[in-house]
Formats: C-alpha cells, sequence, structure tokens
C-alpha cells in the first residue's frame, strides 16, 4: 500500500498570512507525529496523537500553531500568522502500535514551508 | 530533564572500515530504542529497533548494541560503503509516551 503521504511539497507564503498542511498516514496506524526540521538541524518534536486519546502538543512552539486529526487519519497543522522563523521542512510520520508492542515510524517527504 | 546525546561532529569513516557511532541517554528508561537513516532532502528511515532485554541486533551489515546500564546504544555498519553516508537518527521509546529523537549524527565513508 501507500506510504505517508504530505501535501503541499513545497509551501511559499508572506509573513503574516496562515498556512494549512496535510499529512495521509497509513491506513490503520494509530499514531501520528508532526515535527519540524530546520536546515542541518536535528527533528524538533511539535504534537502526536495516539488513537482517541487527547494529544500530546507539548512541543508546539507558539498559540499559533495547532493541529487536528479527523476520524483517527487524516492530520492537519495549521500554523497562524506566520513567522520567517516558521521556515522549516514540517514532517508527519505514522506508525502501527498494538497490545504496547511499537513498531517504526514511517516518515511523509515533507512539506518545506518558506515564509517570506 | 531527558537528554539525548549522539555526536554533534560529523564522522569520517575509509571505505571498508567499521563506522561506530554513540547514542546516549539520562534520565530516561527507554523499552525500546530505534535507529533510522536520513539522506538530505528526505524524511528519516527506519533501520533497527532493539528491545530493553536485548543486548545485540543484527540485521546484514548493521549491528545494533544497547545497554541499560550505561545507557547507552551504539551503532555499527561493517565493510562500510561510500553509499552508507548519510544522518543517522536514535530514538528513544518508553511507551505510553511520544517517542523522542537525538539530533543525529552524520556519517562520511571515504572512498
Amino acid at each position: 500500500g501507500a506510504g505517508v503521504s504530505q501535501s503541499p511539497s513545497n509551501k511559499v507564503t508572506e509573513k503574516g498570512k496562515d498556512v494549512e498542511l496535510r499529512c495521509d498516514p497509513i491506513s490503520g496506524h494509530t499514531a501520528l507525529y508532526w515535527y519540524r526540521q530546520s536546515l542541518g538541524q536535528g527533528l524538533e518534536f511539535l504534537i502526536y496523537f495516539q488513537g482517541n486519546s487527547a494529544p500530546d502538543k507539548s512541543g508546539l512552539p507558539s498559540d499559533r500553531f495547532s493541529a487536528e486529526r479527523t476520524g483517527g487519519s487524516v492530520s492537519t497543522l495549521t500554523i497562524q500568522r506566520t513567522q520567517q522563523e516558521d521556515s522549516a521542512v514540517y514532517l508527519c510520520a505514522s506508525s502501527w502500535t498494538s497490545g504496547g508492542a511499537r513498531n517504526e515510524q514511517f516518515f511523509g517527504p515533507g512539506t518545506r514551508l518558506t515564509v517570506l | 530533564s531527558q537528554k539525548i546525546e549522539q555526536n554533534s561532529e560529523a564522522l569520517n569513516i575509509q571505505e571498508g572500515k567499521t563506522a561506530t557511532l554513540t547514542c546516549n541517554y539520562t534520565n530516561y528508561s527507554p523499552a525500546y530504542l530505534q535507529w533510522y537513516r536520513q539522506d538530505p532532502g528526505r524524511g528519516p528511515v527506519f533501520l533497527l529497533l532493539i528491545r530493553e532485554n536485548e543486548k545485540e541486533k543484527r540485521k546484514e551489515r548493521l549491528k545494533v548494541t544497547f545497554d541499560t546500564t550505561l545507557k547507552q546504544s551504539l551503532f555499527h555498519i561493517t565493510a562500510s560503503q561510500p553509499a552508507d553516508s548519510a544522518t543517522y537518527l536514535c530514538a528513544l521509546d518508553k511507551l505510553n509516551d511520544k517517542i523522542i529523537f537525538g539530533k543525529g549524527t552524520r556519517l562520511h565513508i571515504l572512498p
């Protein structure tokens, strides 16, 4: 089957505009993560969804960032009033979690966001 | 606070030699430890997973060790090839909590 997909692949926006980034996880995967990666840097955790549990939002850098996951599948990351420091690659990953066992994360190709 | 450390400097290894990457952690008791590879412009790709009760795991030219006493994992690539050049990330999984990634180590295999 298909892997994790993200859209758009590239997004250029003007400072102050809102953007929405989409992630389609692998079907059946209950866990979904959003990360941010600046050039040459490591992965910065943003938010984690696990099944029907309340999401772990501890990594969101400010209240301009929000995310939702509808029907336990597709997720949207929204950045309001974008700033130049929001420019980065936004990566989504999903994994299967069952009975306490954890499997690997499958990453999407990312969305490269550029804020002018 | 929880902390994961990987070699911050790039690692240069001669082709054919064994490359060894280190992942150290503090204030954490992971049930699993994972290793990923990331190439420029791409998302990380899973390589290996090792459980807390396993000392060693192998997959082809890859070997991972996990020492919960030292709080350290070593990742080895034997008979290294230029195609192994990439950034390698370790990730800690405590179950019932989010997975945490290290910042990664850049590996260059020199022909």
